[in-house]
Formats: C-alpha cells, sequence, structure tokens
C-alpha cells in the first residue's frame, strides 16, 4: 500500500521568510499524482499545488514551489516570503492516476511569526 | 468553490446512537469519498463510491456503513457511534479516472460522541 510520510509535526518560520517543509512517499508504480494541501483553521482543505509523477518539472504556484525528487521518493515544500495567511496545517498527499484515492500524511503545522 | 455541501457542520450525539451525515454534491461527480481526520493521522479514507449503488471500503471502515442511492448524494452512517469515531468528517470528490486534478472538500463535520 502507498504510504506517505511528513516528519516534520510542526515548524515556525518568520515573516517573510522561506521554510521547506518535507514529503517522503512509498510506491511502486511510476505514474502518480502528488498534491500538497493547506488547511487553515476555517478547516477548508485547500490545493496549494499538484504535480505529475511523470513531470520533471518542478510545480511552482507564486510562492509555492515543490522539490520533486522522483528517485528519492521526496516532494518537499518551499513557501518563499511567508506571510501571516500562511498559517496552517499542510498536508501531502498521493493520488495513482487512474485511482482517484488520496493517501494523505499526517500533516505539518505551520506558524508563521511576525 | 466546488458545490460540494455536508450536513450537519456540528453534532453531539450519545454513545449507542445511530447518525447520518450527508454530503450532497452539484457537479455531477461520479466519485465521492468520505475521510475522517484526527491529530495526528491526517486524513484516512473510510468509504467510497465509484458510482450509484457502487461503494468499497477503505481503510478505516469498521464501524461505518454508506449509501449512495443518488449521484448527488452520499451517506455515512454510524450504526452505533462509539468515543473513537469522534473526529472531523469530510467529504471529497475528485475528478474520474485519469483525471486526479483536484480533489473538492467539503466543510467538514465535526462530530463528537460522549
Amino acid at each position: 500500500a502507498q504510504t506517505v510520510t511528513q516528519s516534520q509535526p510542526e515548524m515556525s518560520v518568520q515573516e517573510a521568510e522561506t521554510v521547506t517543509l518535507s514529503c517522503t512517499y512509498d510506491t511502486s508504480e511510476s505514474d502518480y499524482y502528488l498534491f500538497w494541501y493547506k488547511q487553515p483553521p476555517s478547516r477548508q482543505m485547500i490545493l496549494v499545488i499538484r504535480q505529475e509523477a511523470y513531470k520533471q518539472q518542478n510545480a511552482t504556484e507564486n510562492r509555492f514551489s515543490v522539490n520533486f525528487q522522483k528517485a528519492a521518493k521526496s516532494f518537499s515544500l518551499k513557501i518563499s516570503d511567508s506571510q501571516l495567511g500562511d498559517a496552517a496545517m499542510y498536508f501531502c498527499a498521493y493520488s495513482l492516476s487512474g485511482s482517484e484515492k488520496l493517501v494523505f500524511g499526517k500533516g505539518t503545522k505551520l506558524t508563521v511569526n511576525p | 468553490d466546488a458545490g460540494i455541501t455536508q450536513s450537519p457542520r456540528h453534532k453531539v450525539t450519545e454513545t449507542g446512537t445511530p447518525v447520518t451525515l450527508r454530503c450532497h454534491q452539484t457537479e455531477n461527480h461520479r466519485y465521492m469519498y468520505w475521510y475522517r481526520q484526527d491529530p495526528g493521522h491526517g486524513l484516512r479514507l473510510i468509504h467510497y463510491s465509484y458510482g450509484v449503488k457502487d461503494t468499497d471500503k477503505g481503510e478505516v471502515s469498521d464501524g461505518y456503513s454508506v449509501s449512495r442511492s443518488k449521484t448527488e448524494d452520499f451517506l455515512l452512517t454510524l450504526e452505533s457511534a462509539t468515543s473513537s469515531q469522534t473526529s472531523v468528517y469530510f467529504c471529497a470528490i475528485i475528478g474520474g479516472p485519469g483525471l486526479a486534478t483536484e480533489a473538492f472538500f467539503g466543510q467538514g463535520t465535526r462530530l463528537t460522541v460522549v
């Protein structure tokens, strides 16, 4: 079974600084999708960024970018110029192409200090 | 926002009573999912549906049943609620086979079993 591991239960960053959240996953498949979701205190689940495994180029969305290392099965999220609104739980998730079940990591709580 | 709503948003119930949570979508998506979220566990899949009357178990299905008589509605039932089922429950819809583009989540239901 596929598993997703987030080794950092909590992280903190100063406003305007850069922070990287770690995620590793275990799969024997070659075609899959990886996601980062943000969950603010409102409980809403918000898609931050998505990466298709067949794409070598790392995905970016404004201040959010990933470092996708397929051989190492690593998928880290970098948040640049951190803002107070970035404070939230962040979940890494995996989905096997053709099977839309999302497998989630346990989450990383990000605190942004002013 | 995707048209997906959960009801109720909050519920307190007594041990041993039956509870039904409802997920309603207006997107005509074939696939629907129920997850539970607990501190330190991330989101774990309870049950999912790949069509009307077509459902299957996830990783934490014990004590739960589901039904889907219409495309738009996916019901989660706790036949006899226990304190271990105190959790936040999320319904999600995800693109069809091969799409896996994005999951849309309901706002969540906070269930407390006393």
